[in-house]
């Protein structure tokens, strides 16, 4: 069964830094794609980021580029994503989805998904 | 990047009701559509992609159609457990996802 457990979330101030991490079992990490998908309070759904299965690819939302990094670990299954200049409009719940099925690299539907981590950025 | 907008955002149903949710692209998108169901306070769940491609799991009363850039998922017969938050999502380019319609109790 898949498994996808974020942690890190936290409450921060403005510009400031904070690392998100998803460990995922139950599948062979190293060969899925795997994205960030966040949900500010009581809004729709944002992919942030994305990374390719060997980590050699990786794609960012206008809003999010240059600010956030994406990278994986497979030796030790974890996916993160490293938050620098945080801001008030960062706030929301930040998901850690893998791969369902592709049209192309960095295009794809979200097959599972994690439970979530909150990250709130107020002064 | 295309942008997904979904019909109507919210939709009052009774059990038992037929139900369609409408999602149109900003462009042309082939069949590159899924659909998911939230929950509150839980994480989006997979019904459909490529369109109309059920996902292993989810019941036959959720089906999808279309092409291009109009679509629609339905629920032939709402039950219980249907009464959430529907999105699409396109994976054509960058994935982007509609603004959801919450189908609630009537």
């Amino acid at each position: 069964e898949v498994q996808l457990v974020e942690s890190g979330g936290d409450f921060i101030q403005p510009g400031g830094s904070l690392r998100l991490s998803c460990a995922a079992s139950g599948f062979t990490f190293s060969s899925y794609a795997m994205s960030w998908v966040r949900q500010a309070p009581g809004m729709g759904l944002e992919r942030v980021s994305g990374i390719s299965d060997n980590g050699g690819s990786t794609y960012y939302a206008d809003s999010v580029k240059g600010r956030f990094t994406i990278s994986r670990d497979s030796p030790k299954n974890t996916l993160y994503l490293q938050m620098n200049s945080l801001r008030v409009e960062d706030t929301a719940v930040y998901y850690c989805a893998k791969e369902g099925g592709r049209r192309a690299p960095g295009y794809y539907y979200f097959g599972s998904w994690g439970q979530g981590t909150l990250v709130t950025v107020s002064s | 990047d295309i942008q997904m907008t979904q019909s109507p955002s919210t939709l009052s149903a009774s059990v038992g009701d037929r139900v369609t949710i409408t999602c149109r692209a900003s462009q042309t998108i082939s069949s590159w559509l899924a659909w998911y169901q939230q929950k509150p306070g839980k994480a989006p769940k997979l019904l459909i992609y490529q369109a109309s491609n059920l996902e292993s799991g989810v019941p036959s009363r959720f089906s999808g159609s279309g092409s291009g850039t109009e679509f629609t998922l339905t629920i032939s017969s709402l039950q219980p457990d249907d009464f959430a938050t529907y999105y699409c999502q396109q994976y054509n380019s960058y994935p982007t996802f509609g603004g959801g319609t919450k189908v609630e109790i009537k």
